[in-house]
């Protein structure tokens, strides 16, 4: 069973930049997207946006894009977030969730990392 | 953007009792060339990522107790707990993938009454 596992939390001065990783084991990794999901302090769900590996492709919600990079290692199974510009309101959970059907990056999200928290603070 | 609002933020059931979450999306998220919706519900327990219940509007994922029941189509959708138990206990989200930007409902937090 595929499982993700994501890098560890982050203290980030404003301004800076965080890198989290999402290692994929136990199956098949660059044929379905993988996504990224942040959830603030109490509140909802907020899609960043994702990348299929397998070919290459990212999307971004509009109120990231600019600020946020998506690549894929397939060598090792890695997906990485990279958020630049840090602000306050960053400070989140951030999740990757891979998608159900093989090739769709428009997708549902069957699994998903176990989180990683990233706190902006002077 | 296609904005998802679920009708309640919170919603107490008695253990046993039928629980029923409502969704609604401002546009049709039915795809036309599978003839489905593409409409998923998560279950988020404190201090867990979510767990994926349903997608396809109707299709349960695998290992989900069959209790967890999807209905609907085209912009009204209905999550639907047969008997509720204890550990169902949780906040509940709807999401559209029809389009970018992927989003989800406010969510919605189920309790015992």
């Amino acid at each position: 069973q595929v499982q993700l596992v994501q890098s560890g939390a982050e203290v980030k001065k404003p301004g800076s930049s965080v890198k989290v990783s999402c290692k994929a084991s136990g199956g098949t990794f660059s044929s379905y997207s993988v996504n990224w999901v942040r959830q603030a302090p109490g509140q909802g769900l907020d899609w960043m946006g994702g990348i299929l590996p397998i070919f290459e492709t990212t999307k971004f919600a509009e109120k990231f894009q600019g600020r946020v990079t998506f690549t894929a290692d397939e060598s090792t199974s890695t997906v990485y977030m990279e958020l630049s510009s840090l602000g306050y309101d960053d400070t989140a959970v951030y999740y990757c969730a891979r998608g159900v059907v093989p090739a769709n990056i428009q997708d549902a999200f069957e699994i998903w990392g176990q989180g990683t928290v990233v706190t902006v603070s002077s | 953007d296609i904005v998802m609002t679920q009708s309640s933020d919170s919603l107490a059931v008695s253990l046993g009792e039928r629980a029923s979450i409502n969704c609604k999306s401002s546009q049709s998220v039915l795809k036309t060339s599978n003839n489905k919706n593409s409409l998923a519900w998560y279950q988020q327990k404190p201090g867990q990522p979510p767990k994926l219940l349903i997608y396809w509007a109707s299709t349960r994922e695998s290992g989900v107790p069959d209790r967890f029941s999807g209905s609907g189509s085209g912009t009204d959708f209905t999550l639907t707990i047969s008997s509720l138990q204890a550990e169902d206990v949780a906040v509940y989200y709807c999401q559209q993938y029809y389009s970018s930007p992927i989003t989800f409902g406010q969510g919605t937090r189920l309790e015992i009454k």
